[in-house]
């Protein structure tokens, strides 16, 4: 069955520090690539997304992330986080071209960011 | 520009008390979806509706569970019978047209059993 691999449970980071987010999926055909973001309280938005093209993707608020096909990563990156940014982070596969249309979620990371 | 609304937003109920949870998707959109997210989990999917038909429902427990999407109004979430095992956060995502297009996401509904 597919699935998506999110390595980090929780990151702890200072202000500033760069961030990285793994995220691994398991299925050889094609994808969408999805990172959504859930902010303490808040419901799920849109961080970004990857459908096809190219695979440095540029998202809200400072974020990108790059998709390697031969890897099957799409991991998150920003070079200097806020506080503001802690929240929980979503990565989602979608089966491109499936009769289904769900997304499969990784069980998320948590983002600390300490002032 | 309404995004996609849940009501209620939090619901509790005894055990074996029945659950309804509404969703309204964007205006335009005409795919529902319902993903469960039980605590220290990521959203797994339930079931994807368009109007008036179960496209897939795969994620679906095979009983006590069922969802609808009329014609006319929101899509129903309903569980039958809850257990503690119920309690969870259930979220509803709707988009336009194609099954790959981006999914926008409703606040949720905190069920919680008794």
């Amino acid at each position: 069955a597919q699935s998506v691999s999110q390595h980090n449970h929780h990151v702890i980071l200072s202000e500033a520090a760069s961030l990285e987010l793994g995220c691994n999926y398991s299925y050889g055909g094609t994808v969408n690539l999805f990172w959504y973001v859930q902010y303490p309280g808040q419901h799920l938005q849109l961080l970004l997304k990857y459908f096809s093209g190219d695979p440095l993707v540029k998202g809200i608020k400072g974020f990108e992330a790059e998709f390697i096909k031969s890897k099957f990563s799409f991991n998150l990156r920003k070079p200097s986080v806020q506080w503001s940014d802690t929240a929980e982070y979503f990565c989602a596969v979608n089966l491109y071209g499936g009769s289904q249309g769900n997304l499969i979620f990784g069980k998320g990371t948590k983002l600390s960011v300490k002032p | 520009n309404a995004g996609v609304m849940q009501n209620p937003r939090h619901l509790v109920r005894r055990r074996g008390q029945e659950a309804r949870l509404r969703c309204s998707p964007m205006k335009g959109h005409s795919h529902v979806y319902w993903y469960r997210q039980l605590p220290e989990e990521g959203l797994k999917f339930m079931v994807y509706l368009q109007k008036e038909n179960i496209i897939d429902e795969s994620g679906m427990p095979k009983e006590r569970f069922s969802a609808e999407f009329p014609k006319e109004g929101p899509s129903i979430l309903r569980i039958q019978q809850v257990v503690r095992g119920d309690s969870a956060a259930y979220f509803c995502a709707s988009s336009p047209g194609q099954t790959t297009d981006t999914q926008y996401f409703g606040p949720g509904t905190r069920l919680t059993v008794l």
